[in-house]
C-alpha cells in the first residue's frame, strides 16, 4: 500500500463524455501531481499543486481541468477528450514542492481509454 | 533541451547482477531518483542520489557522477520479482522531475 489511492482504476469513455478522476493521499503531504504515462514514453507532468495552489500547468489542453480542494484530494476533470488522450494517469504526492530530496509517492493510476 | 537516456530493455538471469545506466542533460541538478514500476502498478521509490558516489540499499545500489551526467542502478542476486521497468529521473533547477522513458528488465530462470 502506497498511501496514495486513485479511482477509478479503469475508465472507458467516449469523446463527448465528461468524467472525473480522483486521487487521495494519506501521507500528510502538501504537494500533489498529475502525470500522464504513455507506452514507452517518459512520464509527462501535467499539473502541480503545492499547499492547494496550482504552481504548474505544463501546456496541458483545456479539456483537462484539475481541482485541488485540500492538500489530501486532487481531481482531474475530463471533457471532450481525444483518442490520443488514452493513457495511464498517475497521481503523486510529496512533502513539499521545491525541496531537493523531496520524494514523490505514486498512486496505482487510472487506465483511461477514449473511444 | 533536457534529456534523460536509459536503455529500453535489458535481459538478465536469475541470481546474476545487472547494471542499468542512465545519462542526463538537464538545466541544473537537484538530485537523481530511481523508481521501480511493475506492469500495471504504481512507480515505487528506490533511491535518491545528490552527491557523487555509491549508495547501497540491500540488493540494490545506485551510483552518481555529476561531472559525467551519469548514474547507474545495480541489482544483485536477481530474483524473478525484479522483472519490472526501472525509471530514472533528475530534479532540475526548478525542482521539476525530468523522467527517462524507463528500462524494462526481463529476468530469465
Amino acid at each position: 500500500e502506497t498511501g496514495v489511492t486513485q479511482t477509478p482504476r479503469h475508465l472507458v469513455m467516449g469523446m463527448t463524455n465528461k468524467k472525473s478522476l480522483k486521487c487521495e493521499q494519506h501521507l500528510g503531504h502538501n504537494a500533489m501531481y498529475w502525470y500522464k504515462q504513455s507506452a514507452k514514453k517518459p512520464l509527462e507532468l501535467m499539473f502541480v499543486y503545492n499547499f492547494k495552489e496550482q504552481t504548474e500547468n505544463n501546456s496541458v489542453p483545456s479539456r483537462f481541468s484539475p481541482e485541488c480542494p485540500n492538500s489530501s484530494h486532487l481531481f482531474l476533470h475530463l471533457h471532450t477528450l481525444q483518442p490520443e488522450d488514452s493513457a495511464l494517469y498517475l497521481c503523486a504526492s510529496s512533502q513539499e514542492r521545491g525541496l531537493g530530496a523531496d520524494t514523490q509517492y505514486f498512486g496505482p493510476g487510472t487506465r483511461l481509454t477514449v473511444l | 533541451g533536457q534529456n534523460i537516456d536509459q536503455p529500453t530493455e535489458m535481459t538478465a538471469t536469475e541470481g546474476a547482477i545487472v547494471q542499468i545506466n542512465c545519462t542526463y542533460q538537464t538545466s541544473g541538478f537537484n538530485g537523481l531518483f530511481w523508481y521501480q514500476q511493475h506492469a500495471g502498478e504504481a512507480p515505487t521509490f528506490l533511491s535518491y542520489n545528490v552527491l557523487d558516489g555509491l549508495e547501497e540499499k540491500g540488493r540494490f545500489s545506485s551510483f552518481l557522477s555529476r561531472s559525467k551526467g551519469y548514474s547507474y542502478l545495480l541489482l544483485k542476486e536477481l530474483q524473478m520479482k525484479d522483472s519490472a521497468s526501472y525509471l530514472c529521473a533528475v530534479k532540475d533547477s526548478n525542482y521539476q522531475l525530468i523522467w527517462g522513458a524507463g528500462t524494462k528488465l526481463i529476468i530469465k530462470p
